[in-house]
Formats: C-alpha cells, sequence, structure tokens
C-alpha cells in the first residue's frame, strides 16, 4: 500500500529552527509537496522537490532524497505565525497527491 | 499563482436539504479539478476526482449518489452533497491540478466550505 509518515505535533520556540521530517511509500514517484495549513483554511503550496537535495525559499528549505523515501522541511527563524499544520504529499505514479496526515506546529513564545 | 475560489464558504442547513459548492479556476482552466473533505484534526480526504466533460472517479466508500459533481467547464466544477445529515457536516475544498511539461503537477486550492447540518 501507500503510506507517508510525519509526525503528529512539534513544539518549538519563536525564532528557533524546526525540521519536520517525511518518509513515503508509494507506487512510484513523481515529486513531493509541502504544504502550510492554518485551522479553518485550505492548504497553501510551500515548496516542490523532485530531484535530491535541497530547495531554499526565504526562511523555508525543503530536501529530498528519494533512494531513502525521505524528506524534510525545515522552517529557520520560527515566527508565532507559522503555527500551522504541515502536510507532505506525495504525486504517485498515475499523477495522483498521496497525503501524509500533517504535522500540527506549535511555536512558543 | 494560480487562484482558485469556492463559493459559499460558509454554510449551515438542515438535514435532509442539499447543498451545492461551487469551486472556480480563476485565471487558468483546469482539466481536472479534485475534491477533498477534512475533519477537524484529520489530513485532507480525496472524495474525487473530476475531469471536464466526463463523469467523476469517486473513492472507495464515498457515495456518488449522495454527493454529485458536476464538471461542466474548464474552469468551473460543483459538488451537491444531497439529503445532507448531521455527519456530512465537515469542511470541503477544492482543488484544480495545473498540468505543465515534465509531468509537474501542482495543485491549487480553494479557501474551503464550512458545511454544519443540523
Amino acid at each position: 500500500g501507500q503510506n507517508i509518515d510525519q509526525p503528529t505535533e512539534m513544539t518549538a520556540t519563536e525564532g528557533a529552527i524546526v525540521q519536520i521530517n517525511c518518509t513515503y511509500q508509494t507506487s512510484g514517484f513523481n515529486g513531493l509537496f509541502w504544504y502550510q495549513q492554518h485551522a479553518g483554511e485550505a492548504p497553501t503550496f510551500l515548496s516542490y522537490n523532485v530531484l535530491d537535495g535541497l530547495e531554499e525559499k526565504g526562511r523555508f528549505s525543503s530536501f529530498l532524497s528519494r533512494s531513502k523515501g525521505y524528506s524534510y522541511l525545515l522552517l529557520k527563524e520560527l515566527q508565532m505565525k507559522d503555527s500551522a499544520s504541515y502536510l507532505c504529499a506525495v504525486l504517485d505514479s498515475n499523477y495522483q497527491l498521496i497525503w501524509g496526515a500533517g504535522t500540527k506546529l506549535i511555536i512558543k513564545p | 499563482g494560480a487562484v482558485v475560489s469556492q463559493h459559499p464558504s460558509r454554510v449551515i442547513c438542515k438535514s435532509g436539504t442539499s447543498v451545492k459548492i461551487e469551486c472556480r479556476s480563476l485565471d487558468f482552466q483546469a482539466t481536472t479539478m479534485f475534491w477533498y473533505r477534512q475533519f477537524p484534526k484529520q489530513s485532507l480526504m480525496l472524495m474525487a476526482t473530476s475531469n471536464e466533460g466526463s463523469k467523476a472517479t469517486y473513492e472507495q466508500g464515498v457515495e456518488k449518489d449522495k454527493f454529485l459533481i458536476n464538471h461542466a467547464s474548464l474552469t468551473l466544477s460543483t459538488l451537491t452533497v444531497t439529503s445532507a445529515h448531521p455527519e456530512d457536516s465537515s469542511f470541503y475544498i477544492c482543488s484544480a491540478r495545473v498540468e505543465a511539461s515534465g509531468g509537474y503537477n501542482e495543485q491549487f486550492f480553494g479557501p474551503g466550505t464550512r458545511l454544519t447540518v443540523l
């Protein structure tokens, strides 16, 4: 079966750095997405990785290792507004998005 | 980026009534739209995949006669919850897929519709 695992919840301090991990087992791979979702709102796109390596975009970076079925989202200089759920999703061989359950990130002052 | 709108954003209805939710891609054409449902503290659950001009493909466990999907044009898909019941209360989100060369398919999400059935 297809499976995406990410931690349920993480807590970090304002101004710090946090890494949210995602491991996946899917039928085929056509890229991995990270989305941010605030409570009561729809997800918003953060990043897309299809090749191995690190993609940096401002305070957010995303890393992919296809051989290990592993990705992480790195958030730097955390702000209170970064409190949200972070969803990992993989595009499988049929170009369907397979979603993780999301990681709720709690930022403390 | 591409914009997807959803209407209404919030609806409260009585049990037994039907509710229609519209999803529009505002500045692009979407051959494929997706309908998701999300219960509190849970991830998105794909309900159905909608292709313009053809019947929607429903995920296992989703009743196609209860959740009617119409993808009449490249910019509009509708989801009708027929004879809604309290257990249908949820956050319904649509997304539209942009198909680019090289197989990169990004989904853009609508803002969601909060349905409460009394």
